[in-house]
């Protein structure tokens, strides 16, 4: 079956700090990626997506990811972050076929300390 | 563009009730809507999958008849959590993707709800 792993499940940072959150997945196939972010009460949000072309991403607030097919890695960074990062992130897949569901990584928070 | 809205946002009800939950794709038709269940501190759990004037696919270990799914209509779908116990509290998020591409939609991106809050006593 399909699946999706982040590693890391707290990250805590120093502001200025670089950020990389790593995720990995397991399929063969087509895949699109996808990191999403959902801060302190607040509904997901999508931070970038992979679908083809150019395999690194730039997202939304400098953010940005790599597709890297042979590691079936999607790792997500930032150069340097700030307090308003905070949040959880998660990693998510949609393979294809069928309803094109998506997958998702259990999920990653972050702690940016002033 | 591309917001979807849920009501109600909270809910308590007594355990035996039965709750129902509404999405709505405010400025887009959604063929497909997807309802994920999210536990404290943890992912996202795909429920069901909802097309517009079909049954619902749901996942494996979800039960049909406990969990109700409706879509209706290109704009709403609604998740009706039957004969409620304390253990369906939850918070449960839907998601509406695009009938088709063009401008802000992508038919291949999921755009989310804000979530319900259930809390069955």
């Amino acid at each position: 079956a399909q699946s999706v792993s982040q590693h890391n499940h707290h990250v805590i940072l120093s502001e200025a700090a670089s950020l990389e959150l790593g995720c990995n997945y397991s399929y063969g196939g087509t895949v699109n990626l996808f990191w999403y972010v959902q801060y302190p009460g607040q509904h997901l949000q999508l931070l970038l997506k992979y679908f083809s072309g150019d395999p690194l991403v730039k997202g939304i607030k400098g953010f940005e990811a790599e597709f890297i097919k042979s590691k079936f890695s999607f790792n997500l960074r930032k150069p340097s972050v700030q307090w308003s990062d905070t949040a959880e992130y998660f990693c998510a897949v949609k393979v294809s076929g069928g309803y094109n569901k998506l997958i998702f990584g259990a999920g990653t928070r972050l702690a940016v300390h002033p | 563009g591309a917001v979807v809205s849920q009501h109600p946002s909270r809910v308590i009800c007594k355990s035996g009730t039965s709750v129902k939950i509404e999405c709505r794709s405010l400025d887009f038709q959604a063929t497909t809507m997807f309802w994920y269940r999210q536990f404290p501190k943890q992912s996202l759990m795909l429920m069901a999958t909802s097309n517009e004037g079909s049954k619902a696919t749901y996942e494996q270990g979800v039960e049909k008849d406990k969990f109700l799914i409706n879509h209706a209509s290109l704009t709403l779908s609604t998740l009706t959590v039957t004969s409620a116990h304390p253990e369906d509290s939850s918070f449960y998020i839907c998601s509406a993707r695009a009938a088709a591409s063009g401008g802000l939609f992508s038919y291949n991106e999921q755009f989310f709800g804000p979530g319900t809050r259930l809390t069955v006593l």
